[in-house]
């Protein structure tokens, strides 16, 4: 399968607790988006890579919230001192940057709970 | 801000009936994309929008892009029961300079089997 692939799929946590999650976007994609979903909503955008350079933050992502693109590839997302408020679905999602219009591929996510 | 306005929020379908949903916005987007999401997996693009009057078809589905620029309609034709799930609406986040990638989503339509 070389779809968009979210590990893990499940994480449960305690409040405090920091989690990381990763994201390996479709190869050849060279742009990578974090996106939350709580339930009952559509998805919101966090954040945006183009390569390893983080270009766009949203003001969801509050200083808790770190994401890295290391090498250009796969990238994660870490959530420190997490809180029940974080309990969502994370979405990454992909696209090929050098083609105009490129859709977005979206992962399966990754499911927080917060107790 | 840039909000979309799904309607209606959910509905019941019959195998063969026709489906109509629609996506309103008070602010103008320049594409417009619909979603398909099934429970535990993340969001699949269906139809793309590039211009206002546009129509375009996949399958049975279909979806025009307003002449305002302020709402988009999804057509489906002959429901099948694998036609359930959520059906977003999404266009991006006027930015200047921002990602195309950088979506607002609806609320979402949600199509479930008549009992």
């Amino acid at each position: 399968d070389t779809g968009v692939s979210q590990n893990p799929r499940h994480k449960i946590t305690k409040r405090g607790q920091n989690v990381t999650f990763r994201c390996d976007p479709i190869s050849e994609h060279n742009r990578l988006y974090w996106y939350r979903q709580t339930l009952g909503q559509g998805p919101e955008f966090l954040t945006y890579f183009q390569n390893e350079a983080q270009l766009e933050k949203s003001r969801l992502l509050s200083d808790r919230f770190s994401a890295e693109r290391p090498k250009g590839s796969f990238s994660t997302l870490e959530i420190q001192r997490t809180e029940q408020g974080d309990s969502a679905m994370y979405l990454c999602a992909s696209s090929l940057g050098r083609v105009i219009n490129s859709p977005l591929h979206f992962g399966n996510g990754t499911r927080l709970t917060v107790t | 801000g840039q909000q979309l306005n799904q309607s209606p929020q959910s509905m019941f379908i019959q195998e063969g009936e026709d489906v109509s949903m629609n996506c309103t916005s008070s602010s103008i987007f320049n594409t417009w994309l619909w979603y398909k999401q099934d429970p535990g997996e993340g969001p699949v693009l269906l139809i793309a929008l590039y211009k206002a009057g546009e129509l375009t078809s996949n399958g049975r589905l279909t979806a025009q892009f307003g002449i305002t620029r302020k709402d988009s309609f999804l057509n489906i034709s002959a429901s099948i029961p694998s036609d359930v799930g959520i059906y977003f609406c999404a266009g991006p986040r006027l930015n200047y300079g921002g990602s195309q990638g950088n979506l607002i989503f609806g609320k979402g339509t949600k199509l479930s089997v008549k009992p």
